[in-house]
């Protein structure tokens, strides 16, 4: 998991709640993403960072926010309108994915499950 | 679009033998291929990786292969053991975001 933190491990949710995940890395990287993980599937890509102060939407952004008010933090709000919010969610940093050449490899966190009762 | 499709989806081997995953992508542009291994409950993490310019890479008893033209690269272990058993995902670098196969699970059989 190297130097990336997620909080909590597990996240219970009742419906038409918003919850925060945090993730927090010390690996001084540019860049951070957030991920979705439903069982048997891959890895969604829901919104990524490529800077402070600047992030865009991925593949499946709806229902979802973020904000990088600082390096190391990337927190993902799930808001009450993600009508199936139930999922493991992986955050990842990695290194700068604007320098070309770099291979930019991508760290995960442990991961947070995310259960809506 | 982009897009990464990886087979199997699952895999069965006994211990001992090899085993090899394979990974598509659609982007020519793609210069960087990752490859990760998830236990339950856990985040991925990287157990090799290969650049474009290069076409094959060991380390162990773990190799990748890259073939740009035909846009496939390719996981092999060989003398499987069962700490191997675990899902296995492949990525391709697109500009400023990756794609990830939807992963294949492995499992050796003592």
């Amino acid at each position: 998991d190297g130097g990336i933190t997620q909080s909590p491990k597990y996240l219970f949710r009742k419906e038409g709640q918003n919850v925060t995940l945090s993730c927090e890395q010390n690996l001084n990287h540019d860049a951070m993403y957030w991920y979705r993980q439903d069982p048997g599937q891959g890895l969604r890509l829901i919104y990524y960072s490529q800077i402070v102060n600047d992030f865009q939407k991925g593949d499946i952004a709806e229902g979802y926010s973020v904000s990088r008010e600082k390096k190391e933090s990337f927190p993902l709000t799930v808001t009450s309108a993600q009508k199936n919010p139930t999922a493991f969610y992986l955050c990842a940093s990695s290194i700068s994915p604007s320098l070309a050449g770099v291979a930019d490899t991508q760290y995960f966190g442990p991961g947070t499950r995310l259960t809506v009762l | 679009g982009e897009n990464v499709e990886q087979h199997p989806s699952t895999l069965s081997v006994q211990e001992g033998d090899s085993a090899v995953i394979k990974c598509t992508y659609s982007d020519s542009a793609s210069n960087y291929f990752p490859w990760y291994k998830q236990e339950l409950g856990k985040g991925p993490q990287l157990i090799i990786d290969i650049r474009s310019n290069v076409g094959e890479k060991k380390d162990q008893r773990i190799a990748v292969t890259l073939n740009k033209t035909a846009k496939h690269f390719s996981l092999h272990i060989t003398e499987t053991q069962p700490e191997d058993s675990a899902v296995y995902f492949c990525a391709a670098r697109f500009p400023y975001k990756y794609i990830f196969g939807t992963g294949t699970r492995l499992k050796v059989l003592a």
